[in-house]
């Protein structure tokens, strides 16, 4: 398995851009996480979905951001319109929970820049 | 929720010398607790998890314990290598939840 592929890898936007980050987890998996890496915070959950469904999305910053999830292969972060405190590491992560509960497996991340 | 503290959050040994990182959690429920090692530009990623009913767990060079009743977990490292030097996360999951709850982080530097 190519384990979970995040793109874009790197990417840099001006503020008041529009900016999609997207996620393919490991195959059969059925929960993924975003999270959200900065030397501040440390490792932040933003959204977490289960068998597709958002559960748990207390960790979205703001009206922003919005994450969907409209199949099992493939999730989209964005952010509109972007702000240069958002610059971060974005990370997405995928595990199977059910019917056994697994380590999560985190993509490369996407390094965003907003100036 | 769940709460878990890191420390400490810098660590600097000499290349041999072993490397403690210590972890509390403050849900009682919790019953896995993975570690993740982050190299520069990278994922985190699993090196070794420990579950409430064992109390350690040992990998060649790397260890876990686990303190139930005192609410803390550590890694251990022996005779560490460059190689070693990275960002060390430990993490808290309760049994009625998939989300993991990670710690800030530490920042291991083995000295060649």
């Amino acid at each position: 398995d190519a384990g979970v592929i995040q793109s874009p890898r790197h990417e840099v936007t001006e503020m008041g851009q529009e900016v999609t980050l997207r996620c393919k987890p490991i195959s059969g998996h059925n929960s993924l996480f975003w999270y959200r890496q900065t030397m501040m915070r440390g490792l932040e959950l933003l959204i977490y979905f289960n068998n597709n469904v958002p559960i748990d999305d207390s960790g979205m910053p703001e009206d922003r951001f919005s994450a969907k999830m409209p199949n099992a292969s493939f999730s989209t972060l964005k952010i509109q319109p972007s702000e240069p405190r958002d610059s971060a590491v974005y990370f997405c992560a995928s595990s199977l929970s059910q019917p056994q509960n697994t380590e999560a497996f985190f993509g490369q991340g996407t390094r965003l820049t907003v100036v | 929720g769940e709460n878990v503290e890191q420390h400490p959050s810098t660590l600097s040994v000499q290349e041999g010398d072993s490397a403690v990182i210590k972890c509390t959690y403050s849900d009682s429920a919790s019953n896995y607790f993975p570690w993740y090692k982050q190299e520069l530009g990278k994922g985190p990623q699993l090196i070794i998890d420990i579950r409430s009913n064992v109390g350690e767990k040992k990998d060649q060079r790397i260890a876990v314990t686990l303190n139930k009743t005192a609410k803390h977990f550590s890694l251990h490292i022996t005779e560490t290598q460059p190689e070693d030097s990275a960002v060390y996360f430990c993490a808290a999951r309760s049994g009625g939840s998939y989300i993991p709850t990670f710690g800030r982080g530490t920042s291991l530097i083995v000295h060649p």
